[in-house]
């Protein structure tokens, strides 16, 4: 197992177009997370999965974001309409269970222009 | 105020050096604290993981946490430049899933 994987690493868009980014966890891990990171900040939380069911969403995922996990594996980050201030770092991490700590993937660098 | 401080540096030391690294928190329901590293472009990478008040020591590395001071502490000691990244708290309640970063510690050690 190589680890969190996150496609595409970097995602140039224009304002008002739709995005999409795909999370592939540590096979073992039933629980995925996104977080969002910007410049000189710390990462963000956005919404966390068990398996399949979503069960935590942050008041920053507006209407124009929408996470998904079919059948509890890899996951996909949809923002609709995009717009410049969602240029940033979008991290998907993963854990067990019970465990300690996650462990992040590399991100998708999104630039809105 | 936001719920996890910490200066953002940057801090530059000497290799050798000890590095002391620091966060300050507002919530008294964090149970869970983490140290991240992250080098710059890269994912945050977990370094250390404790619960509650108390110390814990790996390698080089030992974590502290202070929770009748709401503080908790990162010492790195012989560092090294390869040790140059950004340092990342981070915490959670008992009965949370998500963890609070702090904005992170920008570290150099030169050669």
């Amino acid at each position: 197992d190589t680890g969190v994987s996150q496609d595409p690493r970097h995602k140039i868009t224009k304002r008002g177009q739709n995005v999409t980014f795909r999370c592939d966890p540590i096979s073992e891990h039933n629980r995925l997370y996104w977080y969002r990171q910007t410049l000189g900040q710390g990462p963000e939380f956005l919404t966390y999965f068990q398996n399949e069911a979503q069960l935590e969403k942050s008041r920053l995922l507006s209407d124009r974001f929408s996470a998904e996990r079919p059948k509890g594996s890899f996951s996909t980050l949809e923002i609709q309409r995009t717009e410049q201030g969602d240029s940033a770092m979008y991290l998907c991490a993963s854990s067990m269970s019970g465990g300690q700590g996650y462990t992040f993937g590399s991100g998708t660098r999104l630039t809105v222009v | 105020q936001k719920e996890v401080e910490q200066d953002p540096g940057p801090l530059s030391v000497p290799e050798g050096a000890i590095v002391s690294l620091n966060c300050t928190y507002s919530n008294s329901a964090f149970q869970y604290f983490m140290w991240y590293r992250q080098y710059s472009r890269k994912g945050p990478e977990l370094l250390m993981y404790t619960y509650s008040s108390g110390n814990k020591e790996d390698g080089r590395f030992t974590a502290q946490v202070d929770k009748s001071s709401k503080y908790i502490s990162l010492f790195i000691r012989d560092s090294q430049p390869s040790d140059s990244a950004t340092y990342l708290c981070a915490m959670r309640r008992m009965d949370g899933q998500n963890f609070v970063f702090g904005p992170g510690t920008r570290l150099s050690v030169l050669p």
